[in-house]
């Protein structure tokens, strides 16, 4: 069965400190890959996607993520923290043929000052 | 752009009562999605609409869970009647579903149920 699988539940970082999030995926062939960023009250905001081409993709506020085929693993990354990126992150995946979403649990980042 | 909006914004019911969500989503998109967000999980697809028609419900419990698109715009979740495992977050998303391009999903904010 198609899944992804986020294996930090709960991540605490201080502000200025680099921070990585995992997050693997189970699927026939390789799906699309998104991260998703939720802020308490407010729904999901894209971060990025892959589909395919360069392994690292560039989103918006700074993060970045690197698709592995090897390991099945599209983690993502960001140099620097600030407070206001602590917040629930999603990854999700999709087969090409399909719109349908597969999200994993989510990872809650905490950011100490 | 307005973006996807959703109403209410919380409700509380006692079980077995019912209730209904309400979605508006961007002008234009053709495509529609309503998922459950239970404590700690992530977001679980419910129903896709493609305009007015279902293209994806095999995960809604029909017995107590339907849904509408009336004119494909917008759209309409009910839970009749409904269980305290039912208390979640309903998010509604929505995209252009444009055939054979990547449809950027656009979530609303959600109504958060709870059930007691």
């Amino acid at each position: 069965a198609q899944s992804v699988t986020q294996p930090d539940i709960h991540i605490t970082v201080s502000e200025g400190a680099s921070l990585e999030l995992r997050c693997n995926y189970s699927y026939g062939a390789t799906p699309y890959l998104f991260w998703y960023v939720q802020s308490p009250g407010q729904g999901l905001q894209l971060l990025l996607k892959y589909f395919s081409g360069d392994t690292l993709v560039q989103g918006i506020k700074g993060f970045e993520a690197e698709f592995k085929r090897s390991q099945s693993s599209f983690n993502l990354r960001k140099p620097s923290v600030h407070w206001s990126d602590a917040a629930e992150y999603f990854c999700a995946a999709r087969s090409y043929n399909t719109d349908k979403l597969i999200f994993g649990t989510g990872t809650r980042l905490q950011v100490f000052p | 752009e307005a973006g996807v909006a959703q109403s209410p914004r919380y409700k509380i019911i006692e079980k077995r009562q019912s209730v209904a969500f309400w979605c508006n989503p961007i002008s234009g998109h053709a495509t529609l999605y309503w998922y459950q967000q239970i404590l700690g999980q992530g977001p679980k697809l419910l129903i896709q609409f493609q305009n007015n028609g279902v293209v994806d419900d095999s995960q809604l419990p029909k017995d107590r869970f339907s849904a509408e698109r009336l004119k494909g715009v917008d759209s309409t979740l009910k839970i009749q009647p409904a269980k305290l495992e039912d208390s979640a977050v309903y998010l509604c998303a929505s995209s252009l579903g444009t055939d054979g391009s990547y449809n950027e999903q656009f979530f609303g904010p959600g109504t958060r149920l709870t059930v007691l």
